[in-house]
């Protein structure tokens, strides 16, 4: 079975730039959720996908963050205009039905802003 | 609000010896909760998850954890140490009862010397 794929895996950008990641889970998994994770601390929840409708973005910065998941299958995160405290691990995960159980992490990537 | 809080930044073992990283966490249901391992420059992968079954958990690589509700703690052990172990870990538990996001403790990172 193939895993989460998740490109590109470095990317570099200046402040105020705008940038977009991009998430593949694993075929027929249904949610889909994207964590953020700063250097030193475990991952954030950013948002959650059910097919292509949204759980939860409680805890996304929606005035520079967005996300979408058209079709119910790949997602790309967006930020626009970046900051600096945004360099940041991105990690996109998959599960199968809704639950904690069956996740499964990609590789992540790994934004850094200057 | 769910919360895990994992004692300790840096554990260092030889190799050989006991292996004890410690979470505790706060919930106000019965939590669902994970063991995750980091290695450098990759997603999260499961350990073991606590899902209100057997309290012992055992899970990859000689890993496993105990559910002790009176001390709300669910800490990670393995009997014996090996240089491949080292990496970050992260204790986690659902956001909710429905088994929905993770919320991760900070992480612990596990060095292995000779």
């Amino acid at each position: 079975e193939a895993g989460v794929a998740q490109s590109p895996r470095y990317k570099i950008i200046e402040k105020r730039q705008s940038v977009a990641f991009w998430c593949n889970p694993i075929s027929g998994h249904a949610t889909l959720y994207w964590y953020q994770q700063i250097l030193g601390q475990g991952p954030k929840l950013l948002i959650q996908f059910q097919n292509n409708g949204v759980v939860d973005d409680s805890q996304l910065p929606k005035d520079r963050f967005s996300a979408e998941r058209l079709k119910g299958v790949d997602s790309t995160l967006k930020i626009q205009p970046a900051k600096l405290e945004d360099s940041a691990v991105y990690l996109c995960a998959s599960s199968l039905t809704q639950g904690a159980h069956g996740y499964t992490f990609g590789s992540g990537t790994r934004l850094t802003v200057v | 609000a769910q919360s895990v809080t994992q004692l300790g930044s840096h554990v260092s073992v030889s190799e050989g010896a006991l292996v004890l990283l410690r979470c505790n966490y706060s919930s106000s249901v019965p939590p669902y909760l994970f063991w995750y391992v980091q290695y450098p420059n990759q997603g999260l992968q499961l350990l073991l998850k606590y899902t209100s079954a057997a309290t012992l958990v055992k899970g990859i690589n000689g890993f496993e954890a105990e559910f002790k509700k009176s001390e709300t703690s669910f800490h990670l052990t393995k009997p014996s140490a090996h240089m491949s172990d080292a990496a970050e870990y992260f204790c986690a538990v659902d956001k909710d009862q429905a088994g929905t996001a993770l919320i991760f403790g900070k992480g612990t990172t596990l060095s292995v010397s000779s």
